[in-house]
């Protein structure tokens, strides 16, 4: 079946250092591809997404490359801050279904 | 703020009790889900619902049963509470068919059970 592999965490940066989560997953089709994120206390986020193979999803600073060949969505970011501690969530969707297929999540935390 | 709003934010039951979670959204969406979240596990679809009076089973819908009468509610109850079902609750809802579209999901902040 459909299925998300993230590292695992906790990944624990200092600010202002290159954040890398890496995402890979299987599937049957051609899937859509995201990032979600999960602040404390608070529900899942929309962060970016990617439709099709090449695409690059960017929002806040972050971006995730859709890789075909290597079936990879790894989020960066060049800078992290203290607020971006929280927990990442890459999923994926297939044409016609309608609902996201979710990996384990990476609990990020970011030290001043 | 308009979203989707869960309650309760925590509850510890019995096993063999039964509760409901109440989902309620105010974005006039058609689709709403219910996930359970568990360490390692990431988060796995119970059950769905297409609009008002519809709903459908997802990747681990036993022992629950949902339920939605208004657009803007959806239900979700468990009949039997285990210990299995200690999780984190979390509903979403969405505007698009698609779980693609562009705004993606809405989620609320989540329901902690635990089942002792």
């Amino acid at each position: 079946g459909d299925s998300v592999t993230q590292m695992e965490g906790p990944v624990t940066l200092s600010e202002e250092a290159f954040l890398t989560i890496n995402c890979t997953y299987t599937a049957t089709g051609y899937p859509s591809l995201f990032w979600y994120v999960q602040y404390p206390g608070e529900g899942l986020q929309l962060l970016l997404k990617a439709t099709k193979a090449d695409d690059k999803g960017s929002n806040k600073g972050f971006e995730a490359t859709y890789r075909k060949e290597t079936t990879s969505f790894h989020l960066e970011k060049g800078s992290v801050q203290v607020s971006d501690s929280a927990v990442y969530f890459c999923a994926l969707s297939l044409t016609g279904r309608r609902a996201l297929t979710f990996g384990s999540g990476t609990r990020l935390q970011v030290q001043p | 703020n308009a979203g989707v709003t869960q309650t309760p934010k925590f509850r510890v039951l019995k096993t063999g009790q039964s509760m409901t979670l109440l989902c309620a959204q105010d974005m006039n969406h058609e689709y709403m889900y219910w996930y359970r979240q568990d360490p390692g596990m990431g988060l796995r679809l119970i059950h769905y619902s297409v609009g008002e009076g519809t709903t459908a089973k997802g990747e681990v819908p036993d022992g629950y049963n949902v339920s939605r009468l208004k657009k803007q509610n959806f239900l979700l109850g468990l009949e039997s509470a285990a210990p299995s079902q200690t999780s984190v609750y979390f509903c979403a809802s969405s505007y698009s068919f698609l779980a693609g579209s562009a705004k993606g999901y809405t989620f609320g902040s989540g329901t902690r059970l635990t089942v002792v």
